[in-house]
């Protein structure tokens, strides 16, 4: 089967680091994706990890290991804008299509 | 910056009722998508398309059909609305063959059927 896992909801204070944490059992594996999306808004891509490790991108960083079927997004210095959810998605060629979790609701508080 | 473009933003149908749900890409993407986005279930694939006339079932595709006559156009139809398909509906679309095939989606319609 394929099964994506992550936290529901979390909670952080303006300023600081949040990780959010992604496992996965997918039937193939071709790229994690992470999209971000606003209360009432279409999902925008983050970051992609296909090898294993870090990809920073400014604020925004993506861990993966395919090993453990584990990948985690890391927002530091964290804005009122960053309250939204972030969802985890695993391409998997072949079924070919994107495998999406539930998404985590991150909430910024000042 | 590539476009995805969907018909209406909130839709209300009655039971019973065909609806059509609209979606253009601008990007001459060949891939386009339908998901349904629920509370605690994420982002379910219900229908897609890698190219025109070309359609496969996704994980949820019972109750729908689709139609993709045009490259940048795939439109989702319900054949006989029920209020168990009261759900926000994107669309999304993507470039074949790209070293990461990352989606551009449209802004939603919130279906409410009644």
């Amino acid at each position: 089967g394929q099964n994506i896992d992550q936290p529901t909801e979390m909670t952080a204070t303006e300023g600081a680091i949040v990780q959010i944490n992604c496992t996965y059992q997918t039937s193939g594996f071709n790229g994690l994706f992470w999209y971000q999306q606003h209360a009432g808004e279409a999902p925008t891509f983050l970051s992609y990890n296909v090898l294993d490790g870090l990809e920073e991108k400014g604020r925004f960083s993506s861990f993966l290991s395919r090993s453990k079927g584990y990948s985690y997004l890391l927002l530091k210095e964290l804005q009122m804008k960053d309250s939204a959810s972030y969802l985890c998605a695993v391409w998997s060629r072949n079924g070919q299509n994107f495998v999406f979790g539930p998404g985590t609701r991150l909430s910024v508080l000042p | 910056d590539v476009k995805v473009t969907q018909s209406s933003r909130y839709l209300v149908k009655r039971t019973g009722e065909k609806v059509f749900l609209e979606c253009v890409q601008d990007m001459d993407h060949e891939n386009m998508f339908w998901y349904r986005q629920d509370p605690g279930l994420g982002l379910r694939l219900i229908y897609f398309s890698y190219d025109v006339k070309m359609k496969e079932k996704g994980d949820i595709p019972e109750g729908y059909s689709v139609s993709r006559e045009k490259k940048e156009r795939f439109s989702l139809i319900l054949e006989s609305a029920s209020t168990n398909q009261t759900s926000m509906y994107l669309c999304a679309s993507s470039l074949e063959g790209a070293t990461n095939e990352k989606l551009f989606f449209g802004s939603g319609t919130q279906l409410s059927v009644l």
